[in-house]
């Protein structure tokens, strides 16, 4: 079956700019992950979904980072006022409940020029 | 503070020889320890996990609780294991969900 999908694959964009990371999780997964992975260094834990909810967004960096996951399936990471420091690729991950195996997307390189 | 320190950020080794990827935790109290693996042009993928106790791919990994370690051996290499690998480490059961932390990972690249 289809495995875990992100879009779009690559985003470039210009300081101070607003953008939208989507993710589309397996389906019928109810738990959903984002993480962040600057050059160099292993995937870092931003927010996890169970259904609808964030149950834990303690990795989200600043005020400038917000997800939601209004219907419990896709998901929307979004950036405010972006800055050059937010270049990164964004990796979502999905599961079939809190303790399961992740299964990752292919990530979206984010490029704040 | 949760921690996960990989040494080694690349690792060479040929076809044939043994590999072992080492792999430091830091946490206070008794988490669950995991591999990651990503192969070229591929995405991120588990490879094996301490609670399972499994060989995947010929790899093994056993958990030393006294040294905090978690590292990843393999006897004999193949070609196809070059890929990056990520050790990684989250809270036990059941506080709360997997969230991972990672290390910085190992790229390992087995030579003919």
């Amino acid at each position: 079956g289809a495995g875990v999908s992100q879009t779009p694959s690559n985003k470039v964009t210009e300081k101070g700019k607003y953008v939208e990371l989507r993710c589309d999780p397996i389906s019928g997964h109810t738990a959903l992950y984002w993480y962040r992975q600057s050059l160099g260094q292993g995937p870092e834990f931003l927010i996890y979904f169970q259904g609808t909810g964030a149950a834990d967004d303690s990795g989200l960096p600043n005020d400038r980072f917000f997800a939601v996951r209004p219907e419990g399936s896709v998901s929307t990471l979004k950036i405010q006022r972006t800055e050059r420091g937010d270049s990164a690729v964004y990796l979502c991950a999905s599961s079939p409940g809190a303790y399961n195996e992740q299964f990752f997307g292919p990530g979206t390189r984010l490029t704040v020029l | 503070a949760q921690r996960v320190t990989q040494p080694e950020k690349l690792l060479s080794v040929f076809k044939g020889a043994p590999v072992e990827l080492k792999c430091n935790y830091s946490y206070s109290g008794s988490p669950e320890l995991f591999w990651y693996v990503q192969y070229s042009r591929q995405r991120l993928q588990l490879l094996l996990r301490h609670i399972s106790r499994e060989s995947i791919k010929g790899f093994t990994a056993d958990l030393n609780k006294g040294e905090t370690s978690f590292h990843l051996k393999k006897p004999f290499a193949q070609e196809e294991d070059s890929a990056m690998y990520y050790c990684a480490l989250s809270g036990p059961r059941p506080q709360g969900a997997q969230k991972l932390v990672f290390g910085q990972g190992t790229r390992l690249t087995i030579n003919p």
